[in-house]
């Protein structure tokens, strides 16, 4: 079983266009983030969500705006994509008791063109 | 603010090799360390973790000891094999309810 699956894996997609990437965790956790990763490998937190609640929400353009509508779930969508969004997403999740310990989904790699 | 310097990639070893990688921190608190691994294609995965100063975190084969007086938290191992090929983020949390990562270190070891 997987423990925190994203859709897609990849998305290619035009400048201009708005998209949406999905997440789901079966582990129970109540708390999930989305990361964003660039070319170079660094990664950068966006959003942490607890029990649907936003908790974290980094410097990120308005064109981004996460959705929770359970626990289990946390969803990206990306209004007016730039080339720059050009990256892998990464979802997560934890507990709250225990954030530092986190499962990542397998990525969603974005190329805008 | 937090933050996690680590040693500059990509490195390349060979099978049996030592394998250690540098860590330093900055943080307010007293934060808890973190290694994380991807593997290529994958998220990250918890390799191993240490929550205050002095304890050694290890997993599958590797180590890493909380020096608070150097705030380091560097990553060994012994003897490395092929499918150690990887990257390897230091984390930290200063319980602020997120990790703060390094820049990541590349390792590819070669047979």
């Amino acid at each position: 079983d997987t423990a925190v699956s994203q859709t897609p894996k990849y998305l290619v997609t035009q400048m201009g266009n708005d998209k949406s990437i999905k997440c789901e965790q079966n582990l129970g956790h109540d708390t999930m983030y989305w990361y964003k990763q660039d070319s170079k490998k660094f990664l950068k937190i966006m959003f942490s969500y607890n029990n649907k609640e936003l908790i974290i929400n980094e410097t990120v353009p308005n064109r981004f705006s996460p959705k929770s509508p359970d626990k289990a779930h946390l969803n990206l969508h990306i209004n007016s994509l730039e080339l720059g969004d050009s990256a892998v997403y990464f979802c997560a999740s934890s507990l709250w008791t225990s954030t530092y310990e986190q499962y990542f989904g397998p990525g969603t790699r974005l190329t805008v063109t | 603010g937090d933050s996690v310097t680590q040693m500059e990639g990509p490195v390349t070893l060979s099978e049996e090799a030592f394998l250690t990688i540098n860590c330093t921190y900055t943080a307010t608190g007293y934060p808890s360390l973190f290694w994380y691994v991807q593997y290529p294609g994958e998220g990250l995965q918890l390799l191993l973790k240490a929550t205050k100063a002095d304890d050694k975190g290890s997993n599958k084969g590797f180590e890493a000891t909380y020096r608070k007086e150097t705030t380091s938290f560097h990553l060994e191992k012994g003897s490395v094999q092929v499918s150690d090929s990887a990257v390897y983020f230091c984390a930290l949390s200063d319980n602020d309810y997120k990790l703060s990562f390094g820049a990541g270190t590349t390792v590819t070891v070669r047979a």
